[in-house]
């Protein structure tokens, strides 16, 4: 069974960093791409990153790029994303995501975890 | 800046058919974006419905269709029943690597 648990959430400052994990199993994790995805509370969803299976290639949305990281550790079967300069507007609930083609590259998200909650706040 | 459209409510009748879509600001939706749908209620993380187009993930139920209709990405459930009623989205990735949500769609079961 396909298991994501995110981590790492919580209350921090505007200009302040963050870093979430994900913790995957239940599938070879280096295979596969994965995704963060976030959600603003009360809006829809918006892609943030993907890095592609075995971290060779990672995109980003306009709205964190240089201001995000997103990494892999395979042996861990972890992902993470480095979260820096963090303003009011990155606020929201981040799912990890699962992509459903083993070539390693995105072509549609399978498995979401349940999400963690970033808040950026005075 | 590319823009994924989508019908922002919709409203369908118990046991009807609803259509929604998924369309481009400039464009074309084709394949080769590898349209993908995602049903979300209030409160819980998204499920996968379709990706790649058409394929059901798993568990999905076959009243759930994905295809290409025209310039758009369409997503079809026949049958429609109550606990249908929730948030649909629907993304496409995009050759330069990012992927683009569409604003989602409130589907109604009256």
């Amino acid at each position: 069974e396909v298991q994501l648990l995110e981590s790492g959430g919580g209350l921090v400052q505007p200009g302040g960093s963050l870093r979430l994990s994900c913790a995957a199993s239940g599938f070879t994790f280096s295979s596969y791409a994965m995704t963060w995805v976030r959600q603003a509370p009360g809006k829809g969803l918006e892609w943030v990153s993907v890095i592609t299976g075995s971290g060779g290639s990672t995109y980003y949305a306009d709205s964190v790029k240089g201001r995000f990281t997103i990494s892999r550790d395979d042996s861990r079967n972890t992902l993470y994303l480095q979260m820096n300069s963090l303003r009011a507007e990155d606020t929201a609930v981040y799912y990890c995501a699962k992509d459903h083609h083993s070539s390693g590259w995105p072509r549609g998200i399978d498995y979401w975890g349940q999400g963690t909650l970033v808040t950026v706040s005075s | 800046q590319t823009v994924v459209t989508q019908e922002p409510s919709f409203s369908v009748s118990p046991g009807g058919t609803v259509t929604l879509t998924c369309g481009l600001s400039s464009g074309s939706v084709s394949t080769s974006y590898y349209p993908s749908w995602y049903q979300q209620t209030p409160g819980q993380a998204p499920r996968t419905l379709i990706y790649s187009t058409n394929t059901r993930s798993s568990g999905v139920p076959d009243r759930f269709s994905g295809s290409i209709l025209g310039s758009k990405a369409a997503l079809t459930i026949t049958g429609a029943q109550a606990d249908d009623e929730s948030d649909y989205y629907c993304v496409l990735y995009m050759y330069s690597g990012i992927s683009v949500f569409g604003g989602g769609t409130k589907l109604t079961v009256l």
